[in-house]
């Protein structure tokens, strides 16, 4: 069955960077746009960004444009959300999930458990 | 930026009764619109794509429709495993793929 696998939260400080994974099986993984959303203790989902099957196209929110960035191994199987400049407003659970098709056009079909990022001194 | 706005932000019902989640889009977004349900400590799980196809999986008991602005998630008939929180998502026009601030739902 499809899975997805967020890793690589944690505690970091203001300022600092930290690299998210999300690793796909159960499914082509490279034929799959993936997109992350993050989640703020207590609130709502917030889009942030999704990679096409090929990782050649990727968008943003505004809130991470030119702080986060995305790549992707479709040897591994891995999409990975390079995160700079991280502020407490950050903290937040971020999930990966598999878009319905190749370029990131469509809704979230799949999604992971997500990993806890908490940004605090 | 397109907003989608949820109504109401909680609504307390009762098992067996039908409900109604409504969501509106600032802009017209054609029938690109997801439902989600999320209940604590997990992920978002897919319900409704194209304001009105079950995902597979979904209960026959929801239902989706609209079209443009205007949407409607609706509860034939209340289960236990219902009682969660509801989103939709527009992905007409992005960047960004907006959700909606969501709706509760819980037991009366």
């Amino acid at each position: 069955q499809v899975q997805l696998v967020e890793s690589g939260g944690g505690l970091v400080q203001p300022g600092r960077s930290l690299r998210l994974s999300c690793a796909g099986s159960g499914f082509n993984f490279d034929s799959y746009a993936i997109h992350w959303v993050r989640q703020a203790p207590g609130k709502g989902l917030e889009w942030l960004a999704v990679v096409s099957d090929d990782g050649a196209d990727a968008s943003f929110a505004d809130s991470v444009r030119g702080r986060f960035t995305l790549s992707r191994d479709n040897f591994k199987n891995i999409v990975s959300l390079q995160m700079n400049s991280l502020s407490p407003d950050d903290t937040a659970i971020y999930y990966c999930a598999r878009d319905h098709g190749p370029l990131g056009y469509a809704y979230g079909e799949d999604w992971g458990q997500g990993t806890l990022v908490t940004v605090s001194a | 930026e397109i907003v989608m706005t949820q109504s109401p932000d909680t609504l307390s019902v009762s098992p067996g009764e039908r409900v109604s989640l409504s969501c509106r889009a600032s802009h017209s977004i054609s029938t690109n619109l997801a439902w989600y349900q999320q209940k604590p400590g997990q992920p978002p799980r897919l319900l409704i794509h194209g304001a009105s196809t079950r995902a597979t999986g979904t209960p026959a008991r929801f239902s989706g429709s609209g079209f443009g602005t205007d949407f409607t998630l609706t509860i034939s008939s209340l289960e236990s495993e219902d009682f969660a929180v509801y989103y939709c998502q527009q992905y007409n026009a992005w960047p960004p793929y907006s959700f909606g601030q969501g709706t509760k739902l819980q037991i009366k």
